[in-house]
């Protein structure tokens, strides 16, 4: 059974700092990794994909990186903004016909003007 | 473009009520979830549909039922409500083929008292 796991769970940065999450999986066999946005109250929305052929993502100051063999994936947000506050949670999509995702707890992040 | 829509957004139910959750997207794909998220957790699957008339069970099934008698609706079924079924429950949906990103709703947010 695939469990994903998200450290930290919460992380405080000032306005302007790189930094990484990071995310592992217990099952390499997995089709793709996505990692999601979630504001307080809200849905989810769709920040990068990297499917299992593929090594990393990019999306303007965001960077995904995938590493099956050791079963990691990081999140690179660079010049973080307040606006960045949020929850960032991945998840891992099985490799077998249903397709569903695996959610870790998320990571809380809190980004100090 | 509206993607998933779930409706309704809020919800208080009483215990031993019934109701339905309903999800709708526009995008002809053929997999769609529900997913229910508990405060401070990550997302865990309740049922899928692989296409019309084709649902199974997920991690958390017991005490909800779907069916999806077309691609573009996928309702969730809640029969005697209880105070555990209490969270925010999403829809989703993806295509089994190409870059497989899963698209969510807004959620509803439920409450059982």
């Amino acid at each position: 059974k695939q469990e994903v796991t998200q450290i930290p769970a919460a992380l405080s940065v000032p306005e302007g700092e790189n930094l990484v999450l990071n995310c592992s999986f217990t099952d390499s066999a997995i089709y793709n990794l996505q990692w999601f946005r979630q504001d307080p109250g809200k849905g989810l929305t769709s920040l990068l994909l990297i499917q299992s052929s593929q090594r990393e993502q990019t999306s303007g100051r965001l960077n995904a990186s995938l590493d099956k063999s050791s079963g990691r994936s990081t999140l690179y947000i660079a010049a973080s903004q307040p606006g960045d506050s949020a929850t960032y949670l991945c998840a891992g999509a099985g490799d077998t016909g249903r397709r569903a995702l695996t959610f870790g707890s998320g990571t809380r992040l809190q980004v100090q003007p | 473009n509206a993607g998933v829509t779930q409706t309704p957004k809020f919800r208080i139910l009483k215990i031993g009520q019934s109701m339905t959750l309903q999800c709708a997207q526009d995008m002809n794909h053929n997999y769609m979830y529900w997913y229910r998220q508990d405060p401070g957790m990550g997302l865990k699957l309740i049922y899928y549909s692989v296409g019309a008339g084709i649902t199974d069970k997920g991690e958390v099934p017991n005490g909800y039922n779907v069916s999806r008698s077309t691609t573009e609706d996928f309702p969730l079924r809640l029969e005697l409500a209880a105070p555990s079924q209490t969270s925010v429950y999403f829809c989703a949906s993806s295509v089994t083929t190409g870059s497989t990103e899963a698209f969510f709703g807004q959620g509803t947010r439920l409450t059982v008292v």
